[in-house]
């Protein structure tokens, strides 16, 4: 079975712009759950969809959001991009919403100049 | 809100020995806990899930337990390899979402 995969693997954008990233979950898998990870911070919680339904959501700006399609895949989007959204972005999925074990892609590595 | 904490921070051991890693929670209204480890530059992979009605759960040389009462979680690693080294990081999920640890970074000495 197909883990889950993340697209692009490393993306530059300059200050300002915005940018779309895409998650694909393992075959079956219907919640997809978004982190920041970032040496100052951590792993941060994001977002969480299950059935194109957001059901949490972390402590980000509204310039972060995220949408879930029918077929699971998951994207986010984050706008007006900062210097401090320079970040590995994961994406993790797992079978229901509430606490079943989360499997991780390998993450976007975005940088923002 | 739930906080968890990792100590050490960093651990060298030479190979072949036992060791044990810890992660504190404070919020005991934890639903699960699952153990991770992450090579440099990559994505997490999962070691172990210990669901809130477990106290420990076993694969391979790896064994975690879970106390709620105390809120710590136990990772142990049996007769350590290289393989070994990489960042070892605890969540444990609760209030909706998974709250992660700052994580452990080993190192196994060939």
């Amino acid at each position: 079975k197909a883990g889950v995969t993340q697209t692009p693997r490393y993306l530059i954008k300059t200050r300002g712009q915005q940018v779309t990233l895409s998650c694909s979950p393992i075959s079956g898998h219907r919640s997809v759950s978004w982190y920041q990870q970032t040496p100052g911070q951590g792993l941060q919680f994001l977002f969480e969809y299950f059935s194109e339904t957001q059901r949490n959501k972390g402590n980000f700006p509204g310039r972060f959001s995220g949408r879930q399609f029918s077929n699971s895949r998951s994207e986010m989007n984050v706008s007006t991009l900062e210097l401090g959204d320079s970040a590995l972005y994961l994406c993790a999925s797992s079978l229901a919403w509430r606490g079943t074990e989360q499997y991780f892609g390998p993450g976007t590595r975005l940088t923002v100049t | 809100k739930q906080e968890v904490t990792q100590i050490p921070a960093a651990l060298s051991v030479p190979e072949g020995e036992n060791l044990v890693l810890n992660c504190s929670f404070t919020d005991s209204a934890i639903y699960n806990l699952q153990w991770f480890r992450q090579d440099p530059g990559k994505g997490l992979t999962s070691l172990l899930l210990i669901q809130s009605s477990q106290r420990e759960q076993t694969s391979g040389r790896l064994n975690a337990s879970l106390d709620k009462s105390s809120g710590r979680s136990t990772l142990y690693i049996a007769a350590s390899q290289p393989g070994d080294s990489a960042t070892y990081l605890c969540a444990g999920f609760g209030n909706e979402k998974l709250t992660f640890g700052t994580g452990t970074r080993l190192t196994i000495i060939p």
